[in-house]
């Protein structure tokens, strides 16, 4: 129940494309959802998050779509470039501001954007 | 911009060996969490650590795994006896506040042979 599910498990997109990636979720309790862009040799790094209480959130070509009902959040790069080229990971937190927040984190998705 | 560090980047160890993994988190920040990554496979969680003590840890992080932060600046993950299933990227995370992101460490590839 504490799992977050993501596909597609890689994704090649030309530039300039919208690169979409899905997860899904079993606990209703999660109130967190944070998506991380890691680099090869990099540690994962914040990208952009949101609460289960907003539908949406865009933040310059990024946005994540929430369906409370359907338990899924997804995440879209508009105008996707070259540099995009990661592996982005959903994750999702339970209890959001409690002592421990740890992140369970989705299976990972490696986008290439070919130019 | 203040980052997280961890040493060595690579390291290569016998099975039964101990290793312990290092890590400075950002100064002014209070939270810190071990993650590993096995290779193609998702981050993991490990173990947060809050007020010198652990606050959570994982069905992985057993009697052979344990933390510290012995000197106000390092938290340090120590793996008694390695075994070759331990072979993964262990990230470390640290972050200011309970509701604060958590920032990641470049991560220690840990190879058990």
């Amino acid at each position: 129940q504490q799992q977050v599910k993501q596909s597609p498990q890689s994704l090649i997109v030309q530039k300039g494309g919208i690169s979409i990636i899905n997860c899904a979720y079993e606990n209703t309790a999660f109130d967190y959802f944070p998506w991380y862009q890691q680099f090869p040799g990099k540690g994962p790094a914040l990208l952009i998050a949101i609460r289960p209480d907003v539908s949406e959130k865009k933040e310059g070509r990024f946005t994540i779509s929430f369906n409370k009902s359907a338990k899924q959040f997804s995440l879209h790069i508009m105008d996707s470039q070259p540099g995009d080229s990661a592996t982005y990971f959903c994750a999702a937190i339970l209890n959001y501001g409690g002592a421990t927040n740890k992140l369970i984190f989705g299976t990972g998705t490696l986008l290439a954007v070919q130019p | 911009e203040p980052e997280v560090t961890q040493t060595p980047s690579h390291q290569v160890t016998q099975m039964g060996q101990e290793v312990i993994l290092r890590c400075v988190p950002i100064s002014n920040h209070l939270y810190f969490y071990w993650y590993r990554q096995i290779l193609g496979q998702k981050v993991e969680f490990l173990v947060s650590f809050y007020n010198n003590e652990i606050s959570e840890k994982s069905e992985i992080f057993d009697d052979q795994f344990s933390v510290e932060r012995p000197d106000g600046s390092n938290f340090t993950l120590k793996i008694r006896s390695t075994k070759l299933e331990d072979s993964a990227m262990y990230f470390c995370a640290s972050k200011q506040g309970p509701s604060y992101e958590q920032y990641f460490g470049p991560g220690t590839r840990l190879t058990v042979t």
